[in-house]
């Protein structure tokens, strides 16, 4: 069956520090792989996702960027933090065809002091 | 662009009681649509979509075109129904990209 990591599960970071969270996916191939940040009161922001190896989407501006250098690894990076960056985040894939049901690993809470 | 709109942040029902939680939409193509739940620390899963038409756990959701609305209903709450509960809208032109609501917390009273 097919299951999906995040870690680490939670990270306290100083400001301007870089960042590096990752999520891998087992028993499927060629995912489609998302990462939110969900927010209280906000729900469930997209902020990239990728269709294939390389192929990265991203859905808004912010200090963040994503890559996926293997075909079930999603990393979602920073070069230098900011206070904004706190929150949860939250990584998912879904099946490359047919039924389009995310599946959500555990999310990670980052804190940024 | 594409909305959900959950209006309710905070839902509060005593058990047995029926319950509903609204959930409106917009979008200009033909929409698929989704309810995710979330339990007490437990993580985000698919509850139901509306292209299945099945009910899970006793809960149930019709789309209404005409009303751009993806209610969830449940006749009889029950405490265990007690979750974060997000309403989410595929749009038509990419099989990639859900656009959820705000969710609704869900707190049924025993």
């Amino acid at each position: 069956s097919q299951t999906i990591h995040q870690w680490p599960a939670t990270l306290v970071q100083p400001v301007g520090s870089p960042l590096s969270l990752e999520c891998t996916v087992e028993g499927t191939s060629n995912p489609n792989l998302y990462w939110y940040r969900q927010a209280a009161g906000r729900g469930l922001q997209l902020l990239f996702y990728s269709v294939g190896i390389g192929q990265i989407s991203s859905e808004v501006p912010q200090n963040l960027s994503a890559s996926r250098p293997q075909d079930r690894q999603f990393i979602l990076s920073s070069k230098k933090l900011l206070l904004s960056d706190s929150g949860f985040y939250l990584c998912a894939w879904s099946p490359p065809m047919g039924e389009n049901i995310q599946y959500f690993g555990a999310g990670t809470r980052l804190s940024v002091l | 662009a594409q909305r959900v709109t959950q209006p309710e942040k905070l839902l509060s029902v005593f058990k047995g009681a029926p319950v509903e939680l609204k959930c409106n939409y917009s979008y200009s193509g033909s929409p698929e649509l989704f309810w995710y739940v979330q339990y007490s620390r437990q993580r985000l899963q698919l509850l139901l979509r509306h292209i299945s038409r099945e009910s899970i756990k006793g809960f149930t959701a019709d789309l209404n075109k005409g009303e751009t609305s993806f209610h969830l209903k449940k006749p009889f709450a029950q405490e265990e129904d007690s979750a974060m509960y997000y309403c989410a809208l595929l749009s038509g032109g990419s099989n990639y990209k859900l656009t959820f609501g705000k969710g609704t917390l869900l707190t049924v009273n025993p």
